[in-house]
């Protein structure tokens, strides 16, 4: 069965530098969340789409930007990168609005240096 | 505000039964979710309950009591491959996003 896409898997990039993380949901479903995850921590909500209109928002820092494309993708934009943002980035999507249980990408593995 | 409580680590042997509590105190409610995740990997889902009582799924139950606001997943017959993190999350009522727990990260033993 086919499942969340993620990519890149693994991206390293400087302090102050930019990101693009790329997720490509369940097909058929039209919802999208994105979580973080720092090393040994739970995953922190940070932001969510549905049927390409911002859902709901957490703990999403005011340079972080995400958006759902007319395909459902949904790409989260990473700008002035810090290094307390080294962490696992996880994709998830659900259908119908969230009401159903969430399906995990394999994640996008930041570091920042 | 959110709180969801789940021990820190379990220790079990293989082939026994080992059961992981969560205890929640959320703004709002609208389900509960059990995951599995290897170090590095994505959470993989386990089971949901949204009313009360027990839902089994192979090896995997999980119980739910809304009103002590108190769940457990139980996993049976445990394996070596078995040991992971379990994490606990509740559905937030409002747009549907996870709230997680801390994680249980449960060791099997030979």
């Amino acid at each position: 069965a086919a499942g969340v896409i993620q990519s890149p898997r693994h991206l390293i990039k400087e302090k102050r530098e930019t990101a693009t993380l790329k997720c490509y949901p369940i097909p058929r479903h039209d919802t999208v969340y994105w979580y973080q995850q720092g090393p040994g921590q739970d995953p922190q909500f940070l932001i969510s789409f549905y049927e390409k209109m911002q859902s709901d928002k957490g703990s999403i820092p005011d340079r972080f930007s995400a958006q759902q494309f007319s395909d459902y993708h949904s790409e989260l934009n990473m700008s002035s990168l810090e290094l307390g943002d080294s962490a696992l980035y996880f994709c998830a999507s659900s259908l119908d609005g969230g009401y159903y249980e969430q399906y995990f990408g394999p994640g996008t593995r930041l570091t920042v240096l | 505000g959110q709180n969801i409580d789940q021990p820190t680590e379990m220790t079990a042997t293989e082939g026994a039964i080992v059961q992981i509590n969560c205890t929640y105190q959320t703004s709002g409610f609208n389900g509960l979710f059990w995951y599995q995740q290897h170090a590095g990997e994505a959470p993989t889902f386990l089971s949901y309950n949204v009313l009360d009582g027990l839902e089994e799924k192979g090896r995997f139950s999980s119980f739910l009591s809304r009103s002590k606001g108190y769940s457990y997943l139980l996993l049976k017959e445990l394996q070596m491959k078995d040991s992971a993190s379990y994490l606990c999350a509740v559905r937030d009522g409002g747009f549907q996003k996870l709230v997680f727990g801390t994680g249980t990260r449960l060791l099997v033993s030979p």
